[in-house]
């Protein structure tokens, strides 16, 4: 069975602050992917990044940056010099590469909230 | 163009109707799923159907019944609805298996059940 971990449930910050949401998975499988996902107060729910897990190196985005630890299995998200924008709910989710019956376990995700 | 696309954004009914939600994506994906988010914001699986054929039925109550008449439509009928169905059901697409590319998700149904 494969599980996802996000521990903090609320995070507030002011802005400009830097921020990492934390992300602890478990799974038996040695082949998976991992994703976050963003939902902003609007409702949806946007893709952010997809790693799968043979490639462990850091993946930055503007001011976004993943940290992927197979040892720890972990696979954390910081968001630097945050902005109010950056308020919104992110999810993380497991995927297990098993054919057609794939599906993505969430994460019950973090409400950042980012303050001016 | 929206890429996945789910009426209504909103839905307000009482304990016991039937009701339906439909999807459709234009995005050319052979997958599509309905997940659904409650009211702590947990997300679970509900369905997937892979080119109209269902391949995941996650332990839902046979109330839920999703319809695929193409791959690009994945609809969601709802029998006899309990106040305990009130949750956000998002509709979601994707290239292949879903390791294979993201889900894109549509923006998601509000349905509440009073």
């Amino acid at each position: 069975a494969q599980k996802v971990t996000q521990a903090q449930t609320e995070i507030s910050v002011v802005e400009k602050e830097d921020v990492t949401l934390d992300c602890v998975y478990e799974t038996r499988d040695t082949t998976y992917y991992l994703f976050w996902y963003k939902q902003p107060p609007s409702g949806e729910l946007v893709f952010l990044i997809r790693r799968n897990s043979f490639d462990e190196q850091n993946e930055i985005s503007g001011r976004y940056s993943w940290n992927f630890q197979k040892s720890t299995s972990s696979f954390n998200f910081t968001i630097t010099a945050s902005q109010v924008v950056d308020s919104a709910v992110y999810f993380c989710a497991l995927s297990l590469i098993t054919g057609a019956n794939s599906k993505l376990t969430f994460g019950k995700g973090i409400t950042l909230s980012v303050r001016p | 163009d929206t890429a996945v696309s789910q009426t209504p954004k909103y839905l307000v009914t009482q304990m016991g109707n039937d009701k339906s939600i439909k999807c459709e994506q234009n995005l050319g994906h052979d997958t599509m799923y309905w997940y659904k988010q409650d009211s702590k914001k947990f997300l679970k699986i509900m369905f997937s159907y892979n080119n109209k054929e269902l391949i995941i039925n996650e332990t839902v109550p046979n109330r839920f019944s999703p319809k695929s008449p193409d791959k690009a439509h994945l609809n969601l009928h709802i029998n006899s609805l309990e106040l305990g169905d009130s949750a956000v059901y998002f509709c979601a697409s994707s290239g292949g298996t879903v390791y294979n590319s993201p889900l894109h998700f549509g923006n998601g149904t509000r349905l509440t059940v009073t």
